[in-house]
């Protein structure tokens, strides 16, 4: 398996623009979650995903973050309008959703740049 | 509010010698703990766990040690190795939501 693949690996934008970042969990995977990596904060979870349905957003930021996961093989994150404090890597991991020694498989991040 | 913190932001050690990763948590509902390792410019991968129920875990050169009175956690290394340098994050998970540490970056000096 190829693993959680993210695109693009990085996005440079200007304030203002559209951005939208995309996953593709593991095959079989039943959870998706997104997360932000910054100095501040670490590893901060964002949203997550059951089975494509949203259980857990109260991490999203603002209501400029949204995210979509229309099938199990397909994630995004959108932000709209970015700013520059959205400069960061963000992560998309995903797991098989069990309840027994589940772990995180995760993505190579986006590296997001926001002048 | 951050519910898993790894107060140190970075760590020296020689080779050889014995790396410790520490990590407090405020919940008491955590019932997994884990570690991960993060190189540069590429995402965090799963190193080793432990179940609430135990109060340590080793594999090869790393154990996870559990104190859950304290309610804190602790990677050892050894012996460390310049490959093991990295940022080092600590995990815990409740229900289906992992929440993560800040990261602890280890530069393992030869």
């Amino acid at each position: 398996d190829a693993g959680v693949i993210q695109s693009p690996r990085h996005e440079v934008t200007e304030m203002g623009q559209e951005v939208t970042l995309r996953c593709k969990p593991i095959s079989g995977h039943n959870s998706l979650f997104w997360y932000r990596q910054t100095m501040m904060r670490g590893l901060e979870l964002l949203i997550y995903f059951n089975n494509n349905v949203p259980i857990d957003d109260s991490g999203m930021p603002e209501d400029r973050f949204s995210a979509k996961m229309p099938n199990a093989s397909f994630s995004t994150l959108k932000i709209q309008p970015s700013e520059p404090r959205d400069s960061a890597v963000y992560f998309c991991a995903s797991s098989l959703g069990r309840v027994t020694n589940e772990k995180l498989f995760f993505g190579s991040g986006t590296q997001l740049s926001v002048l | 509010d951050q519910q898993v913190k790894q107060n140190s932001p970075s760590l020296s050690v020689q080779e050889g010698r014995i790396s410790i990763l520490n990590c407090d948590y405020t919940n008491s509902m955590f019932d997994y703990f884990l570690w991960y390792k993060k190189y540069p410019a590429e995402g965090p991968t799963f190193l080793i766990s432990i179940s609430s129920i135990k109060d340590k875990n080793e594999d090869g050169r790393f154990t996870v040690f559990l104190n859950k009175s304290a309610k804190h956690l602790s990677l050892h290394i050894v012996p460390s190795q310049p490959g093991d340098s990295a940022v080092y994050f600590c995990a815990a998970r409740t229900g289906n939501q992992f929440y993560f540490g800040t990261g602890t970056s280890l530069t393992v000096i030869p």
